[in-house]
């Protein structure tokens, strides 16, 4: 069974703290993602991942960054955080497999509150 | 206007009764595309992949029609366990995939 991570359920900050949101799989996926949720907005794509080292920018990247130093861990940083960043945060990785659809894997989330 | 869409209802059916969520997506590119299920407070996670001849899963058909970009999902036989948010979701190419908000269903007794 394909075991997704994250570091924290629920977390509150205040305006302006740096924050770290971290992720960790336990399948050797190569690819990893994360995602904020939002009520009628659905996920969004913030920032993902195909192999150590490399990040790419989702639809959302703007106030976060990302790294990826070791394949099974990927870091969502929150440089100042703000109350618009008040969401829930979603990681999930994936395996590419040849010629099928790929299914991403995701963590339990991590409710975020910033004040 | 939204690259995913979907009915946010909320559908209340009582159990046993046929229920239909439909999704439209608008970047005709897309490759492929899958129903998630996420329960309340809770991750999402993969219910069925959509393939263009449709496809079945128990009391679960999901159908996809390309040129009208739509996908569909029903669940025959409905279950109080399937109460749950159903999120449609639209792969434009690797990984890129797209989700849409979202379809409440209570299944009541």
């Amino acid at each position: 069974d394909v075991k997704v991570t994250q570091s924290s359920r629920y977390l509150v900050k205040r305006t302006g703290e740096k924050v770290f949101l971290e992720c960790v799989q336990d399948m050797d996926h190569e690819n990893m993602f994360w995602y904020r949720q939002d009520p009628g907005l659905g996920l969004r794509l913030i920032y993902f991942s195909y192999d150590v080292k490399m990040k790419e920018k989702g639809d959302i990247p703007e106030g976060y960054s990302v790294s990826r130093e070791k394949k099974e861990r990927f870091s969502l940083i929150l440089e100042s955080a703000s109350t618009n960043q008040t969401s829930m945060y979603l990681c999930a990785s994936s395996f590419p497999l040849q010629g099928s659809p790929e299914t991403q894997y995701f963590g339990p989330g991590t409710r975020l509150l910033v004040l | 206007r939204k690259e995913v869409e979907q009915d946010p209802g909320p559908f209340n059916v009582p159990e046993g009764a046929t229920v239909a969520f439909n999704c439209t997506y608008s970047n005709s590119a897309s490759q492929s595309f899958f129903w998630y299920r996420q329960d309340c407070r809770k991750e999402p996670k993969l219910l069925m992949s959509v393939y263009s001849s449709g496809n079945e899963d128990g009391r679960f058909t999901a159908q996809l029609n390309r040129a009208s970009q739509y996908i569909s999902l029903l669940i025959r036989d409905s279950k109080l366990s399937d109460s749950a948010t159903y999120l449609c979701v639209v792969n434009r190419n690797n990984n890129d995939m797209r989700f849409g908000a979202g379809t409440r269903l209570t299944v009541k007794p």
